[in-house]
């Protein structure tokens, strides 16, 4: 059965300080990995999407990180602020039409 | 630009009422459409996917159905709703290509009593 496991399931931080969210799966055929943030009770929006290919990418503050052989994803955010207060979540894709989600991360920076 | 609506943003309806949901997408043509249900504490579970006019896929059983009238039109009903059917429902839209990249709209909040 495909599965994407994120971990931890809530982190909390000071603001300015960085951290990491990690995301395993078991998904195959694989064919991207996408991290999406979602602010409470909004649509999920995404950050990155990679490739078997690619092992990383970056959107501004925020860096993924992919190990196809481990089958491991990581999402770094460096020098938080406290609009990256969200859900993030880890999401892995056959190729098709159909979607693998991970239950996501919930992310709280505090002043 | 490309937005995707969704309308009502919050609904409370009673047990046994019917349900109907909308998702609208603008700029873009033959997008393949999508409903989700999110409950709490859960990842996205996907109810619903349409590659075209009057083609509906369901991907799990249950009391809620999809229809898409128009080319960038998705409804969500239900004849009766069931307290189980609470939930965050999100619409989403993509094109083939762009590793099938999926954009979610707003959402509707709906919480059957």
């Amino acid at each position: 059965k495909n599965q994407v496991e994120q971990s931890p399931q809530s982190l909390i931080i000071l603001e300015g300080k960085n951290c990491t969210l990690q995301c395993n799966y078991t998904v195959s055929p694989f064919s991207n990995l996408r991290w999406y943030k979602q602010d409470t009770g909004r649509g999920p929006v995404s950050l990155t999407i990679m490739t078997f290919s690619e092992n990383t990418k970056s959107n501004g503050r925020y860096t993924a990180t992919l190990d196809a052989d481990t089958k491991q994803s990581s999402l770094h955010i460096t020098a938080s602020q406290l609009s990256d207060s969200a859900s993030y979540i880890c999401v892995v894709s056959e190729g098709n039409e159909k979607l693998t989600f991970g239950t996501g991360t919930r992310l709280t920076i505090i002043p | 630009s490309q937005t995707i609506h969704q309308w009502p943003a919050t609904l409370v309806q009673p047990v046994g009422s019917p349900l109907s949901l909308e998702c609208t997408v603008e700029g873009t043509s033959n997008p393949n459409l999508y409903w989700y249900r999110q409950a709490a504490g859960r990842g996205l579970q996907l109810l619903f996917y349409s590659v075209g006019i009057g083609q509906i896929s369901s991907e799990v059983p249950q009391n809620l159905s999809a229809s898409r009238p128009q080319d960038r039109q998705f409804i969500l009903s239900s004849k009766k709703l069931l307290l189980s059917d609470s939930g965050f429902y999100l619409c989403a839209w993509s094109v083939l290509g762009s590793y099938n990249e999926q954009f979610f709209g707003p959402g509707t909040r709906l919480t059957v009593l």
